[in-house]
């Protein structure tokens, strides 16, 4: 069955650690991005791939890395977190040539 | 850049008709709506291409006005499943991603 996954799905860590958040899918999508969403906010792109070795920066500046080694794995590693990035951590796929996206479960970070 | 979506909130109880609008300030390709329920991720509704077209999922609709850049969701006779937050995304020509509003929560209550 094709899906979207994400580990974990709840994090929280101290300040300074370094974390990745995992995505990785079996839709066999070329497109795949991750949000950051706060509770009952809309959604803002931070980084998006277009294919292997393709990332870019979304509209949402952030402190995040991403890489796209292979087509199923979207992981976003934050070098050192801050309680500023507590937040809702979701990535999403679509095929190319299509915008429709479908998104993961979701990892909810909280920084102490 | 991000479309606007209003209203912020609606209440509604079993039965009643509601409109949620989303209008951008880009010319539009495509519009798309998604629903997210608390504790969840978005789920995708559907998609409205330019041409002015109108779709339906059970009884949820939706038209897309291309010339105003702008799109609306209707929601016919509510059912409690219905509640959740209703994004529209909306897809500029040349922009190959989505821009997302920022969103419209729906209660529906007995």
């Amino acid at each position: 069955e094709a899906d979207i996954y994400q580990t974990p799905r709840y994090l929280v860590i101290g300040t300074g650690k370094k974390i990745t958040l995992e995505c990785s899918q079996t839709m066999g999508h070329d497109k795949m991005y991750w949000y950051q969403q706060d509770p009952g906010m809309e959604l803002h792109l931070i980084h998006y791939s277009y294919g292997v070795n393709s990332t870019e920066k979304g509209d949402l500046s952030s402190e995040s890395t991403v890489s796209r080694i292979r087509t199923e794995h979207f992981p976003l590693t934050l070098e050192s977190a801050r309680p500023s990035h507590t937040s809702q951590y979701l990535c999403a796929t679509s095929v190319e040539g299509e915008e429709t996206q479908y998104f993961g479960p979701g990892t909810r970070l909280l920084v102490l | 850049q991000q479309p606007v979506q209003s209203p912020q909130a609606v209440i509604l109880r079993e039965g009643e008709d509601a409109v949620i609008n989303c209008s951008s300030s880009k010319a539009l390709y495509s519009v798309h709506w998604y629903r997210q329920k608390h504790g969840e991720a978005p789920v995708f509704l559907m998609i409205l291409l330019k041409g002015g077209e109108q779709k339906g999922h059970d009884k949820i609709s939706a038209s897309f006005n291309e010339k105003k850049q702008q799109s609306s969701l209707y929601l016919t006779a509510s059912q409690l499943s219905y509640s959740g937050t209703y994004f529209c995304g909306t897809e500029s020509p040349n922009d190959y991603k989505l821009s997302f509003g920022a969103g419209t929560t729906v209660t529906v209550r007995a």
